[in-house]
């Protein structure tokens, strides 16, 4: 079945460092990633997302590429800032007409410390 | 513009009660999702419902159930509870008829089983 693998976390980061967060995945097909964020007590968000091999996914300084080579879908941000500090979660919905769930990672905590 | 709502907040349980978990969509979409999150991992699938019918299920037992009402507002039960099905539940709401049915999460039910 499908699986997605990120990066262990907690990542601790100093405001306006770089951020690279690792995400590879299992999938037959072509499936569609994302990146969804969670906030301290809140529901997700998502943040950014990628449908098709080579497509770049950007929203709020934060990018990611979807590597079919690689099945990687790292979420990079070149500079941290103390307000983005959540858990970041990598995604994957399937391809195929009856796929409709969301396969998730087991989430990495970042903390951006002014 | 009301996102996807969710009721109630928290809710505390002992083992073996049943609970009913409610979750109203984003307005204009007509497919509901639900997810258990425990604590430090990522969401996982318990099923969606589309045109008042499970369309998918995630590894979840028959204690789990669901439905889907004509308004599309769903509802998730949980019966016989156990210590493990303390979680957070997570409602995501859809449009079916989009290429990719993007799924948008509520603030979720903090549940604990006692």
């Amino acid at each position: 079945g499908n699986s997605v693998t990120q990066m262990e976390g907690p990542v601790t980061l100093s405001e306006e460092a770089f951020l690279t967060i690792n995400c590879t995945y299992t999938a037959t097909g072509y499936p569609s990633l994302f990146w969804y964020v969670q906030y301290p007590g809140e529901g997700l968000q998502l943040l950014l997302k990628a449908t098709k091999a080579d497509d770049k996914g950007s929203n709020k300084g934060f990018e990611a590429t979807y590597r079919k080579e690689t099945t990687s879908f790292h979420l990079e941000k070149g500079s941290v800032q103390v307000s983005d500090s959540a858990v970041y979660f990598c995604a994957l919905m399937g391809s195929g007409g009856s796929n409709y769930k969301l396969t998730f990672g087991k989430g990495t905590l970042l903390t951006v410390n002014p | 513009d009301a996102g996807v709502t969710q009721s109630p907040t928290h809710l505390i349980k002992t083992r073996g009660q049943q609970v009913t978990l409610r979750c109203s969509p984003k307005s204009g979409h007509d497919t509901v999702s639900w997810y258990q999150q425990a604590l430090g991992q990522g969401p996982q699938f318990i099923f969606q419902y589309y045109e008042e019918e499970e369309r998918q299920r995630g590894n979840f037992p028959d204690r789990f159930s669901g439905h889907q009402f004509p308004n599309y507002s769903s509802e998730l039960n949980v019966n016989a509870l156990l210590l493990g099905d303390s979680a957070l539940y997570l409602c995501a709401s859809s449009f079916d008829r989009l290429v990719l049915n993007e799924q948008f999460f509520g603030p979720g039910t903090r549940l604990t089983v006692l």
